[in-house]
C-alpha cells in the first residue's frame, strides 16, 4: 500500500520555540493533506485541510497563525507549531489523500513535547 | 461537530473469543464509514470501510455492520488474537467532504 512518512517521529522543544513537522507521501501524489491532533487517551481532532498550492482551511478553534501549514508540493506538507507552549504537547498525525477519491493514508505520527 | 472523547472505554476479551466494538454517529448525512486500529504511538491503520448503501461488509476476520436508522456502526472481530489489542476508532464522512470525523474510540484488550 501507499506510504506516508512523518519527520520527526518525536521532538522535545522548549516553550516559546517553533517546531516544524513534515509529512511526505512517498509513492503517490497527495492532492490533499489533513492534519490531526490527538491528546492522550482521546480521539483524533481535525486541525486543518490543505490542498496543494492553496491556503489551508482550518477547523473552528484552531489558530491559523499558531499552526502554520504549507503544502507546496504534491508530496510534502509541513505543519509548524509557532511559539510552542506545554499545552501544545500532543501527537500530530497527517493523512494524505490520493487524487479526488477517498483513498487516503495516515502517517505514523509525531509526538511533540513542549517543556 | 467533532467528537471528543475524555475517556476511552475498554473492552476486555479472552483470546479466541469474538469481539464487538460499537460506535454511534450523529450526522445523518454521513454516507461513508471507516474503522481504524491504532496501536500505541502509531498512526491509525485502515481496517474496513462501508458505504451507506450497504448494511454489512466482511473482511478477513472482521465484519462491519451499519444501522442507519439508529446511526450505529459496529466492528466484529472473529477469534480475537493478542495482536488485535489496540484502540479502535470509527470515522465518518459524507459525499463531497474528504475530511473524516472520528469517534471517541474503544480500547480492546485481549487476554491470553
Amino acid at each position: 500500500g501507499a506510504v506516508v512518512s512523518q519527520h520527526p517521529s518525536w521532538v522535545i522543544c522548549k516553550s516559546g520555540t517553533s517546531v516544524k513537522i513534515e509529512c511526505r507521501s512517498l509513492d503517490f501524489q497527495a492532492t490533499t493533506m489533513f492534519w490531526y491532533r490527538q491528546f492522550p487517551k482521546q480521539s483524533l481532532m481535525l486541525m486543518a485541510t490543505s490542498n496543494e498550492g492553496s491556503k489551508a482551511t482550518y477547523e473552528q478553534g484552531v489558530e491559523k497563525d499558531k499552526f502554520l501549514i504549507n503544502h507546496a508540493s504534491l508530496t510534502l506538507s509541513t505543519l509548524t507549531v509557532t511559539s510552542a507552549h506545554p499545552e501544545d504537547s500532543s501527537f500530530y498525525i497527517c493523512r494524505a489523500a490520493r487524487g479526488t477519491s477517498y483513498e487516503q493514508y495516515f502517517g505514523p505520527g509525531t509526538r511533540l513535547t513542549v517543556t | 461537530g467533532e467528537s471528543v472523547g475524555l475517556h476511552l472505554p475498554t473492552l476486555s476479551v479472552q483470546e479466541g473469543d469474538n469481539s464487538i466494538i460499537n460506535c454511534a454517529y450523529s450526522n445523518s448525512a454521513s454516507d461513508y464509514f471507516i474503522w481504524y486500529k491504532q496501536e500505541s504511538g502509531k498512526g491509525p491503520q485502515f481496517i474496513i470501510d462501508i458505504r451507506s448503501n450497504m448494511d454489512k461488509r466482511q473482511g478477513q476476520r472482521v465484519t462491519v455492520l451499519l444501522n442507519k436508522t439508529v446511526k450505529h456502526l459496529s466492528l466484529q472481530i472473529a477469534a480475537t488474537q493478542p495482536g488485535d489489542s489496540a484502540v479502535y476508532f470509527c470515522a465518518e464522512t459524507y459525499t463531497g467532504r474528504r475530511a473524516l470525523t472520528f469517534g471517541s474510540g474503544t480500547r480492546l484488550q485481549v487476554q491470553p
